[in-house]
This record gives structure tokens, sequence and C-alpha cells, in this order.
């Protein structure tokens, strides 16, 4: 039943090494989005797909690489992991341009040591 | 300067009063403006939108804004312990997709 679903939830890591999280949701939503929320709560958006297709890549590492398989999955993949990229990642989908109204993934809490 | 600022709190009111919490954004172009609830461990959820000058009234929660101030705010009366939680701004300049600006949140508690 749940609309966004992400996993892992919980990710504990060596820096250097490389990780993914993957993302669904059954909204039949078109537009999927990744968002980093770090330790001050800052919300920022990473990447954007529409239908597969990415429309919105912010200025992030290129050790960041999203996957969207279809319109449905959202996956982020990391390399060469550092101490830096420890924050909560919420996926998140929207069905409609423009209403704002983005439905939040529970988050993955990833941990780099 | 952040594309959009709030002050991290955290606000504290006691049950039954009214929460006031403030935004202020850096870009003229932005055409919409969210408030998003977080508790702690969770996710965000939508709670107001606003588009057009003037308040905008929900139940126990009002949306503000003011563009040619910059400043949108959202009024909970009548706050409930239920209420402690983050509320962050998100703005949006809704050009193409929808790409929302964060605000870092304000942390409200409200005691008993």
């Amino acid at each position: 039943d749940t609309a966004v679903s992400q996993t892992p939830k919980y990710l504990v890591t060596q820096m250097g090494n490389d990780k993914s999280i993957k993302c669904e949701q059954n909204l039949g939503h078109d537009t999927m989005y990744w968002y980093k929320q770090d330790s001050k709560k800052f919300l920022k958006i990473m990447f954007s797909y529409n239908n597969k297709e990415l429309i919105i890549n912010e200025t992030v590492p290129n050790r960041f690489s999203p996957k969207s398989p279809d319109k449905a999955h959202l996956n982020l993949h990391i390399n060469s992991l550092e101490l830096g990229d420890s924050a909560v990642y919420f996926c998140a989908s929207t069905g409609t341009v423009n209403t704002g109204e983005l439905f939040f993934g529970e988050g993955s809490r990833l941990t780099v040591l | 300067q952040k594309e959009v600022e709030q002050n991290s709190g955290p606000l504290s009111v006691p049950e039954g009063a009214i929460a006031s919490l403030n935004c202020t954004y850096s870009d003229r172009g932005s055409q919409s403006f969210f408030w998003y609830r977080q508790y702690s461990g969770k996710s965000p959820e939508l709670i107001m939108s606003i588009y057009s000058n003037g308040d905008k009234e929900d139940g126990r929660f009002t949306a503000q804004l003011n563009k040619a101030s910059q400043y949108v705010s959202l009024l909970i009366r009548d706050s409930q312990p239920s209420d402690s939680a983050t509320y962050l701004c998100a703005v949006s300049r809704n050009t193409g997709f929808q790409k929302l600006v964060f605000g870092t949140g304000t942390r409200l508690l409200v005691s008993p």
C-alpha cells in the first residue's frame, strides 16, 4: 500500500564504497525526484526524472548517478562514498506539473564512516 | 544569501496559542509557495499551498503571502502538541517542471 517506497531505510558503509538506493512509486505519477536532507534539515533537490527522462540535474558530484528504468522507478547509485555524503536521501514523486505537492518516501539514512 | 530563509527555532508556544512561522525568499520570479510539515524521523508532507497575495485558510492553518516583500507565513491557530514538528517553506518558479526550493525549516514545539 505504500505510495512511495525506498530501500534500504538505513545504510551504513565505509568511505570509498559504492552503494545504491532504490525507489518505487505506485501512484501512477510521471515525475520523480531525489532530495538530500543534511543534518541541519536542509532539503536540497538533486535530480528529477519525467517519464524516464532526466529533467533536473542540480550541481551534484558526478559520483551520483540516477537511473530511471521506467516511470515508476528511480534509483540512485553513489560511487566512492565520502563522509559528506552522510544524509537522509528522500525520493519523491508528483503527478501533476506545478501543483507543488510532492509525495515523499520514508527516506534512506546513509551513514558513511 | 539562501534562496529560502527561515528561523530555525525552536519556536515554543503553549497549547491553544497561535504559532506564527515566517519565511522569506530571494527569487522574485517565484510564483508558488508551500508549507510542508515534517515530524521527527519522518518524511515531509504538504499542508498548505498559496499562489496569490493575501491569506488562505484551511482549518486551523492560514498561509499568508506578500510577493512585494517576498514573505510567506503560516499561522497555526489553537496549537496542539501534535503540531510539534519542523515546518518547511518551499517555493517554485513554476517554469517547466516543478522544482521546489526548500528552506531549512522552523522547529515548532507546542507544550501542553
